[in-house]
């Protein structure tokens, strides 16, 4: 099956630091990819679409110069949390969606602002 | 009305069990249908992908979609410890549109 990565697996940082993180596929292109947050025992939040070559749609509530989304290849978008603070503590998971339209998920990214 | 309605459980079963897991929907345009596994502190990975109504099997695991009653079920035939995790439905109306999730229903499956 399709593979995505993420990286990395878990950060911790200081408040008021930017932190990045790098989701790639591994073995298809994805012209659209897609962010997520997932908070303990609760389902995904949708934060933002990532579509190559263009502007990211953020999701209403999420704010997009918080959360930059860049999709500059095929196979790599990075979300940026800018300025961080501990309620940015999170779980962030990218997906990629495939040709026939499913999404294959990446691994996950522990995020922990101090 | 939710768009995606999934009990969350938990569910318990003993091992080599038949467990069924459903989902209801309300948006008639759904047309892609999909349901994840999630272990704890992991991704989803993707289980079974369905377009439209129909039947799908993969090896112990069987989907199957009925647009009509706006319901779609997963099967999981002679279970192990090692499907206990939470389990997702998601769908979507078309391939430009985000999935919308159920919320997802905890399995344990005992030994």
């Amino acid at each position: 099956g399709a593979v995505v990565s993420q990286h990395p697996s878990r950060v911790i940082c200081k408040s008021g630091t930017s932190v990045k993180i790098e989701c790639r596929s591994l073995d298809f292109q994805a012209t659209t990819m897609f962010w997520y947050r997932q908070f303990p025992k609760q389902s995904l939040m949708l934060m933002a679409t990532s579509n190559e070559g263009s502007k990211a749609t953020y999701e209403q509530g999420v704010e997009k110069d918080k959360f930059l989304i860049n999709h500059a290849s095929l196979t790599l978008s990075t979300l940026t949390v800018t300025s961080a603070h501990p309620e940015d503590s999170s779980f962030y998971i990218c997906s990629a969606r495939g040709a026939l339209y499913e999404q294959y998920f990446g691994p996950g990214t522990r995020l922990t602002v101090t | 009305q939710k768009e995606v309605e999934q009990d969350p459980g938990p569910l318990s079963v003993p091992e080599g069990a038949i467990v069924s897991l459903n989902c209801t929907y309300s948006n008639s345009a759904f047309q892609y249908f999909m349901w994840y596994r999630q272990y704890s502190r992991k991704g989803p990975e993707l289980l079974m992908y369905t377009y439209s109504s129909g039947n799908k099997e993969d090896g112990r695991f069987t989907a199957q979609v009925d647009k009509s009653s706006k319901y779609i079920s997963l099967f999981i035939r002679d279970s192990q410890p090692s499907d206990s995790a939470t389990y997702l439905c998601a769908m979507s109306g078309s391939g430009n549109t985000p999935l919308v999730f159920g919320k997802g229903t905890r399995l344990s499956v005992i030994a």
